[in-house]
């Protein structure tokens, strides 16, 4: 079973660069989250998706853009990369629309910026 | 807004202590409150959840009590192991919402 899964798993960018980070579920979820996570300060979420061809602003999403074309894909980019964009990045899916849903996490991805 | 408080690590017990980590949270109306551990180089998952007062979730001898009177949740397990060496993070889910709001995480190191 894939579950959640995050590529790449690491990259080193140049500021000012750009890049995408590709998440992938086969778990047929409607919902989709992009957080980051910094020392100090727990996950924060960046955007989030109800269902295909949704996207909302979570909690940092300044400096990132996402696009849900196909369900089963959440795509976050970043069009001009910042050393505070430094971070480790994690995908998340959940079956459920509200109420006591269970979030389904990916690897992560490493992301630095020089 | 709805938040949530977790003490700050790291904790550092011998194998077979107990264990508490401390959770509280603000929120309106009735969240659901969860704890979730990451493993070294892994994501998070799911460790327990409670969606309602006096509930008690448990799972692999981590236990934690909804205390609406206190709003807390606090992680307990009563003999812990080198392999629960972790970090813990206490979350919650608003009534009618979306998004899950985590606190800050707390590391926890066993040692043998």
């Amino acid at each position: 079973n894939a579950g959640v899964t995050q590529t790449p798993k690491f990259r080193v960018l140049k500021t000012g660069q750009s890049m995408t980070l590709l998440c992938a579920q086969d778990m047929n979820h409607e919902y989709m989250y992009w957080y980051r996570q910094d020392p100090g300060m727990g996950l924060r979420l960046i955007h989030y998706s109800v269902g295909e061809g949704t996207t909302a602003k979570g909690e940092v999403p300044d400096g990132y853009n996402v696009s849900r074309l196909k369900k089963q894909n959440f795509l976050l980019g970043l069009e001009s990369a910042a050393p505070s964009q430094t971070s480790v990045y994690f995908c998340a899916s959940s079956p459920t629309q509200t109420g006591p849903g269970e979030l389904f996490f990916g690897e992560g991805s490493r992301l630095t910026v020089l | 807004g709805n938040s949530v408080t977790q003490m700050e690590g790291p904790v550092t017990l011998s194998e077979e202590a107990f264990l508490t980590i401390n959770c509280t949270y603000t929120a309106t109306g009735y969240p659901s409150l969860f704890w979730y551990v990451q493993y070294p180089g892994e994501g998070l998952q799911l460790l327990l959840k409670a969606t309602k007062a006096d509930d008690k979730g448990s799972n692999k001898g981590f236990e934690a009590t909804y205390r609406k009177e206190t709003t807390s949740f606090h992680l307990e397990k009563g003999s812990v192991q080198v392999s629960d060496s972790a970090v813990y993070f206490c979350a919650l889910r608003g009534w009618g919402t979306d998004k899950l709001i985590f606190g800050t995480g707390t590391r926890l190191q066993v040692f043998p």
